[in-house]
């Protein structure tokens, strides 16, 4: 199946800082791509749809100035959480549909990113 | 609204025993819907999904899944679970018109030796 990457997958930093989490479609291209969140034992929340060459679309809840998305190209998105807090701490997952024909294909899936804030 | 409900949190089975995790939707017209496995610190890694056609859906792993349009339900099989199959399953169902995927809760299957 198709490769999606996060880096890094795994980072700490202190309270107040920003984090910039990339996801990459490896071999092949995605036009949208998703940005989730997972607390502990708990489900994923989708946080925002990111568009190629446009502005990111956020789930009704989720401050936009405060996770910032940019899909600069058809194979990366950036997450960037900016002033992070404690509460910030999360798994982070991104997924992209690859460009195919049908749109019913599955989404492939980054490994996640695990931030902690301190 | 579409949504769908996985109503156990977890499910213990005996290796070699077969294994059912259920999943129920809610949506409006043909449902598209998905199951995922996520293993522990790991992204989700799809099984199988259902589109159109056959309802017994086979998938990766031994999975599989049987669509119900009566009961809209959509419950994850496997004829002889593995230790190795623990892990966090989630159901998922697509938007119309969008690549969207709305998750159920997921439910933890811990298989025993």
């Amino acid at each position: 199946g198709a490769v999606v990457s996060q880096h890094p997958s795994w980072v700490i930093c202190k309270s107040g800082t920003s984090v910039k989490i990339e996801c990459r479609s490896l071999d092949f291209q995605a036009t949208t791509m998703f940005w989730y969140r997972q607390f502990p034992k708990q489900s994923l929340m989708l946080m925002a749809t990111s568009n190629e060459g446009s502005k990111a679309t956020y789930e009704q809840g989720v401050e936009k100035d405060k996770f910032l998305i940019n899909h600069a190209s058809l194979t990366l998105s950036t997450l960037t959480v900016t002033s992070a807090h404690p509460e910030d701490s999360s798994f982070y997952i991104c997924s992209a549909p690859p460009q195919r024909v049908t749109s019913y294909n599955e989404q492939f899936f980054g490994p996640g990113t695990r931030l902690t804030v301190l | 609204a579409q949504s769908v409900a996985q109503p156990e949190d977890q499910v213990n089975v005996a290796e070699g025993n077969p294994l059912t995790v259920k999943c129920t939707y809610s949506v409006s017209g043909n449902p598209y819907l998905f199951w995922y496995v996520q293993y522990p610190n790991r992204g989700l890694q799809f099984l199988l999904k259902y589109i159109t056609g056959d309802n017994l859906v086979k998938g990766s792993y031994g999975f599989e899944a049987e669509f119900n349009k009566s009961q809209t339900s959509f419950h994850l099989k496997k004829p002889s679970a593995l230790v190795s199959d623990s892990a966090l399953y989630f159901c998922a169902v697509r938007g119309h018109n969008t690549d969207k995927l709305i998750f159920g809760t997921g439910t933890r299957l811990q298989v025993f030796p």
